[in-house]
C-alpha cells in the first residue's frame, strides 16, 4: 500500500526546533510535499522535495531521502502561529494525486 | 500564484437531498482537479480525479453514484453529492494541477466546503 507514517500529536515551546517526521514507501516515489492546516483551513503549501538532500526556506527546511523513503519538515524559532497540522504528502505515479499522510498535529506553548 | 475558488463555503442541507459544490481554477487552465474529503481531526482522503472532458476515476470505497463529478470546461469541476446523508457532513476541498507552473507536480488548494447534513 502507499504507507506514508507520521507522529500523530507533537508539543514545542516557543523559540525551540521541532522535527516533524514522515516516512514513505519507496516504490514510484516521484516528490514529496509538505503542507500546512489550520483549522478549519485548506492546506498550504510549505515545500516540495524530489532530490535528496535538504531544502531551506525560511525558518522552515525540508530534507529527504529517497532510498531510506524518509523526509523531515524543521521547524525554527518557533511562535505561537505555528500550531498547526503538518501533512506529509507524496506522488508516486506522474500526474496523479497528492497523497496524504495523516498529519501531525503540533502545539506551540508559551 | 495560481489560485483555486470553491463555492459555496459553507452549506446546510436536509437528509435526502443533492449539493452542488463548484471548484474553479481562476488564472490558469487544469486539465486535472482532485477533489478530497476530510473528517474532523483526520487527513485529507482523495475521492476522485476529475479529468476535462472525460470520466471521473473514483477511489477504492468511493460511489461514483452518490458523488457525481462532471469537469465540463478547463477551468471548472463540480461535485454534486447526491441524497445527503449525515455521515456525508464533512469539509470537501478540491485542488488543481498548473501544468505551467515550475513544479508540475504540486497541487493548488481551494478554500474548502464545510458540508452540514441535518
Amino acid at each position: 500500500g502507499q504507507n506514508i507514517d507520521q507522529p500523530t500529536e507533537m508539543t514545542a515551546t516557543e523559540g525551540a526546533i521541532v522535527q516533524i517526521n514522515c516516512t514513505y514507501q519507496t516504490s514510484g516515489f516521484n516528490g514529496l510535499f509538505w503542507y500546512q492546516q489550520h483549522a478549519g483551513e485548506a492546506p498550504t503549501f510549505l515545500s516540495y522535495n524530489v532530490l535528496d538532500g535538504l531544502e531551506e526556506k525560511g525558518r522552515f527546511s525540508s530534507f529527504l531521502s529517497r532510498s531510506k523513503g524518509y523526509s523531515y519538515l524543521l521547524l525554527k524559532e518557533l511562535q505561537m502561529k505555528d500550531s498547526a497540522s503538518y501533512l506529509c504528502a507524496v506522488i508516486w505515479q506522474a500526474g496523479t494525486a497528492l497523497i496524504f499522510g495523516k498529519g501531525t498535529t503540533l502545539s506551540v506553548s508559551s | 500564484g495560481a489560485v483555486v475558488s470553491q463555492h459555496p463555503s459553507r452549506v446546510i442541507c436536509k437528509s435526502g437531498t443533492s449539493v452542488k459544490i463548484e471548484c474553479r481554477s481562476l488564472d490558469f487552465q487544469a486539465t486535472t482537479m482532485f477533489w478530497y474529503r476530510q473528517f474532523p481531526k483526520q487527513s485529507l482522503m482523495l475521492m476522485a480525479t476529475s479529468n476535462e472532458g472525460s470520466k471521473a476515476t473514483y477511489e477504492q470505497g468511493v460511489e461514483k453514484d452518490k458523488f457525481l463529478i462532471n469537469h465540463a470546461s478547463l477551468t471548472l469541476s463540480t461535485l454534486t453529492v447526491t441524497s445527503a446523508h449525515p455521515e456525508d457532513s464533512s469539509f470537501y476541498i478540491c485542488s488543481a494541477r498548473d501544468p505551467g507552473a515550475m513544479s508540475s507536480y504540486e497541487q493548488y488548494f481551494g478554500p474548502g466546503t464545510r458540508l452540514t447534513v441535518t
